[in-house]
């Protein structure tokens, strides 16, 4: 079946801006994370969903940031008053149930480039 | 924060060898799992391993887990060119946490 899909691919935006990131899991997968990679480092969490609800939000860096998921499956990742150090790569994963021992499988991530 | 640290940062070899990777964390867990990234882009799960597993062996990798040292290593047999990426390994925090902890992962580069 088909994986997690991400759109768009690249997205490059002025400084102040406002931007959407959008998520589709694999079909069926209750539990959705959103993770963010800069540049030679590993992927950090941002916030984890299982389904429609926000079961932790701990990662967001600030109130700028916020994601949601209002029917279970797709997931919005919405940045307000965009900056330069926003830009990475913002990666999505999703899992079966979401225990401890489920896979998280991802995305391919969007590539965020704040001018 | 970030609780897993790769070892080496880097790693370069000639195909057919074997190359090892170690990771080290800091808080008690559930599982580690190790995945591999081409490119800065999408993550691909190789492998999970429980914490009362101790090795776990998966085509041509191997994984080993030691949580008295809190540290993992990771094997891969009979490099090829292909094997060139980014691995790195995640564990959940334990107590039910969800999400998964990166380190800043090993750069392997395997030379024809």
């Amino acid at each position: 079946g088909a994986g997690v899909s991400q759109t768009p691919s690249n997205k490059v935006t002025e400084k102040g801006k406002y931007v959407e990131l959008r998520c589709d899991p694999i079909s069926g997968h209750t539990a959705l994370y959103w993770y963010r990679q800069s540049l030679g480092q590993g992927p950090e969490f941002l916030i984890y969903f299982q389904g429609t609800g926000a079961a932790d939000d701990s990662g967001l860096p600030n109130d700028r940031f916020f994601a949601v998921r209002p029917e279970g499956s797709v997931s919005t990742l919405k940045i307000q008053r965009t900056e330069r150090g926003d830009s990475a790569v913002y990666l999505c994963a999703s899992s079966n149930l979401g225990g401890v021992l489920d896979t998280q499988y991802f995305g391919p991530g969007t590539r965020l480039t704040v001018l | 924060s970030q609780q897993g640290e790769e070892d080496p940062q880097a790693l370069s070899i000639q195909e057919g060898e074997n190359a090892t990777m170690n990771c080290s964390y800091k808080t008690s867990i559930n599982n580690l799992q190790w995945y591999r990234q081409n490119s800065g882009r999408g993550l691909v799960h190789l492998i999970l391993i429980r914490s009362n597993e101790r090795e776990k062996h998966s085509g041509r990798l191997r994984v080993t887990l030691d949580t008295s040292k809190k540290s993992s290593s990771l094997l891969i047999t009979a490099s090829r060119a292909a094997d060139t990426a980014s691995y790195f390994c995640a564990t959940d925090e334990g107590q039910g946490a969800q999400k998964l902890v990166f380190g800043q992962g090993t750069r392997l580069t395997i030379n024809p």
